[in-house]
This record gives C-alpha cells, sequence and structure tokens, in this order.
C-alpha cells in the first residue's frame, strides 16, 4: 500500500538559513498534519490542511511557513534557521480519524 | 496540564511474554480517539492501533490489544508474545474534537512515550 513520502529525509542547513520540507500524502488523504519532534521528546503539532485550506495551528514559528498545493502534496518552509529547530520533521495524512505518518526529515543546523 | 501520561519510562519484557504499556489521558470532549504509534530506532512513526471513544469493545490488531477503561480514563496498550523486533519507543496520542472552525480531524496529542525492551 502507499505511504506518505516526504522528501529530503536528511537535510543539513547552517543557521539563518531556509528550508523547505515536502509531503505527498496517501492517494485520497484529504488532511496533511506537520509534527516536530525534538531530540529525546514526543512529535510536537506545527499546523494542517485540509482540503488545501489551513485547518489548525500549533506551536509554528513565525519563522516557519506552509501550504498545501493544488495535487494535495504540502510544504514546509522554514527561514532564518536557528540551531533549535534541528530536530525530525513528520507529515502525515489522513482520510478518516487515523493519521499514517511518513519517514520524516531529519533537519540538522549547524 | 498534561493530556496524556505514560508513567514509564522504560519497561523489559522477556521474549514471547506478554507487556503491559500505560496510558491515561485527559479530555473533557465527548467525542476523541486514542491511538498507540511505535517508533523504531530508525525514526519512522508506526501506528498500531486506534480506539475511538464510544467503541463498545476494545481494539484489537493482531498481538496488539488496548485495553480502554474509560471512567478510568486510561488506554493501555497490551502486546502478546512480545518479539525481539517490538523493541523501540510507544508513544500513545489522543485526537480530540476538530477545530470547530475547520471539518477534519484534529491533531495528535502524544505522551512522552515509553521505551520497551524485549530480551532474548
Amino acid at each position: 500500500a502507499a505511504g506518505v513520502i516526504q522528501s529530503p529525509r536528511h537535510l543539513i542547513k547552517e543557521k539563518r538559513e531556509t528550508a523547505t520540507l515536502k509531503c505527498y500524502p496517501i492517494p485520497r488523504h484529504d488532511t496533511v498534519y506537520w509534527y516536530q519532534q525534538g531530540p529525546g521528546q514526543d512529535p510536537q503539532f506545527l499546523i494542517s490542511f485540509y482540503e488545501k485550506m489551513q485547518s489548525d495551528k500549533g506551536s509554528i514559528p513565525d519563522r516557519f511557513s506552509a501550504q498545501q498545493f493544488s495535487d494535495y502534496h504540502s510544504e514546509l518552509n522554514m527561514s532564518s534557521l536557528e540551531l533549535g529547530d534541528s530536530a525530525l520533521y513528520f507529515c502525515a495524512s489522513s482520510l478518516l480519524d487515523t493519521q499514517y505518518f511518513g519517514p520524516g526529515t531529519r533537519l540538522t543546523v549547524l | 496540564a498534561q493530556k496524556i501520561t505514560q508513567t514509564q519510562p522504560g519497561m523489559f519484557v522477556q521474549e514471547k511474554e506478554a507487556v503491559t504499556l500505560d496510558c491515561t489521558y485527559d479530555t473533557s470532549d465527548p467525542s476523541y480517539g486514542l491511538f498507540w504509534y511505535k517508533q523504531p530506532s530508525s525514526g519512522e512513526m508506526i501506528f498500531l492501533i486506534y480506539q475511538g471513544s464510544y467503541d463498545q469493545q476494545n481494539a484489537t490488531e493482531g498481538r496488539y490489544s488496548l485495553n480502554f477503561q474509560k471512567a478510568r480514563k486510561s488506554a493501555n496498550l497490551v502486546i502478546s508474545a512480545s518479539q525481539l523486533g517490538d523493541s523501540a519507543m510507544y508513544f500513545c496520542a489522543m485526537r480530540e474534537e476538530a477545530n470547530a472552525g475547520g471539518t477534519s480531524y484534529g491533531k495528535l496529542t502524544f505522551g512522552q512515550g515509553t521505551i520497551l525492551t524485549v530480551h532474548p
């Protein structure tokens, strides 16, 4: 069965640089979620989209923005990167209740 | 206030034995969902099992079952016949009512996780 695809899988950036993370949800799933998981922590909700419209927002820094495109893929844009942004970023998609997670993008900020 | 509490930072079990991972939750929503995810050392987040707040029966998925006690607000995961490959971090998560302004299902709130180690 098709799964959530995330790219890139690993990303290394310098402080103050910009990063773009991409997510391709499971076909026919109408909701996309982004989560951030810091080292040794549980995942924290950032933002979600339902049918290409933002549906909910969590503790997402103003330096971050996201959108969902007409083909349902989503991108998380992160600017002015800080050391504390180093984390595993998950995208998840759902059609009903269950959220299925992608493999994650591991971002390292140096 | 912590909405999802996993009180066991680490658990050990012998291969082929059963193990219970504890999870308690706090919500005032009448409709919610409870989930368990497995995160191996490789990092991916694998869905294991789901229990809806209105479900009368405890959820089961193969070797996984969810011991749902609504009055006690607990949703413990039971893994039967543990295997070496079950060694991982396990997260309990809750989905409350969706955002009132939207029509999608809501975000997940996770517990702190329990590291399970299966010994041969």
